[in-house]
C-alpha cells in the first residue's frame, strides 16, 4: 500500500546542533514527497518538496533528497535554531487519490 | 492574503449534535480537501474535492458529508457528532493535483471537542 514512516519524536536539541529525522515511504512509481512544517496552533505549511528520483528539495537552510534506492527522504538541517521548534510532517502524494499521504509527525524542541 | 480561512476555530459539541465546518480559499484552486489531525497519527484525509462538482471519500470518511458550494467553498458536515470525533480539522487547497507537486496550502485549523 502506500505508506510514510518517518522517525518518532520528540527530538530534542540544543541550538546549533545537526538535525536528521528519517523518512521512508512505500510506494508504486515515483511520487512527489513533501516535507511540512507546523508551528504551534497554526496549520501546515511546506517547508520543501522533490518531485523526482535524486531531486534535491531545500529551504531555510533544511535540505532533504529524493533516493529511489532507499525510498527515503531524510530531512536535515546543519545547525538548528530555537525558532525551528515545530512539528515536522513527511509526505508523499498518492495519485489514485489525488492528495496527499503524511507521516505521524516528528515534534522537534530546540533550546536555547 | 487570507488564503484558506475556516470557520470555526473552536467548538464544542454534544453527542449527537449537528454542525458544520466552513472553509473557503482565495487563490482559485480546483482542489480542496478536508483533513482531521489526531495525536500519533498524522492528518487522515477525510474528504476531497478535485474540481468544482466533484467529491470523493478519503481515508477517514464515515460520519461526515461534504459539499463543495463553488470554487472558492468546501464545507464539511457531522450529522450526529460521536465523541471519536475529537480533533482538529484542517481544510486546504491546491491548484491542482498533489500528485505531480502541486503544493497544498492548509487553514489554521479548528479544534473540535464531542462531549
Amino acid at each position: 500500500g502506500n505508506s510514510v514512516t518517518q522517525m518518532e519524536g520528540p527530538v530534542t536539541l540544543s541550538e546549533e546542533a545537526f538535525l536528521t529525522i528519517n523518512c521512508t515511504y512505500t510506494a508504486t512509481g515515483y511520487p512527489s514527497l513533501f516535507w511540512y512544517v507546523q508551528y504551534p496552533g497554526e496549520g501546515l505549511q511546506l517547508l520543501l518538496k522533490a518531485t523526482k528520483a535524486d531531486d534535491k528539495g531545500s529551504n531555510k537552510g533544511f535540505e532533504a533528497t529524493y533516493r529511489k534506492e532507499t525510498t527515503s527522504f531524510h530531512l536535515e538541517k546543519g545547525s538548528v535554531q530555537v525558532s525551528d521548534s515545530a512539528v515536522y510532517f513527511c509526505a508523499r502524494a498518492s495519485g489514485s487519490a489525488r492528495q496527499l499521504t503524511f507521516g505521524s509527525g516528528t515534534q522537534l524542541t530546540v533550546l536555547p | 492574503n487570507a488564503g484558506v480561512t475556516q470557520t470555526p476555530k473552536f467548538q464544542v459539541l454534544k453527542t449527537g449534535q449537528s454542525m458544520t465546518l466552513q472553509c473557503a480559499q482565495d487563490m482559485n484552486h480546483n482542489s480542496m480537501y478536508w483533513y482531521r489531525q489526531d495525536p500519533g497519527m498524522g492528518l487522515r484525509l477525510i474528504y476531497y474535492s478535485a474540481s468544482e462538482g466533484t467529491t470523493d471519500k478519503g481515508e477517514v470518511p464515515n460520519g461526515y458529508n461534504v459539499s463543495r458550494l463553488n470554487k472558492r467553498e468546501f464545507s464539511l458536515r457531522l450529522e450526529s457528532a460521536a465523541p471519536s470525533q475529537t480533533s482538529v480539522y484542517f481544510c486546504a487547497s491546491s491548484e491542482e493535483s498533489a500528485y505531480s507537486g502541486n503544493t497544498i496550502y492548509f487553514g489554521e485549523g479548528s479544534w473540535l471537542t464531542v462531549v
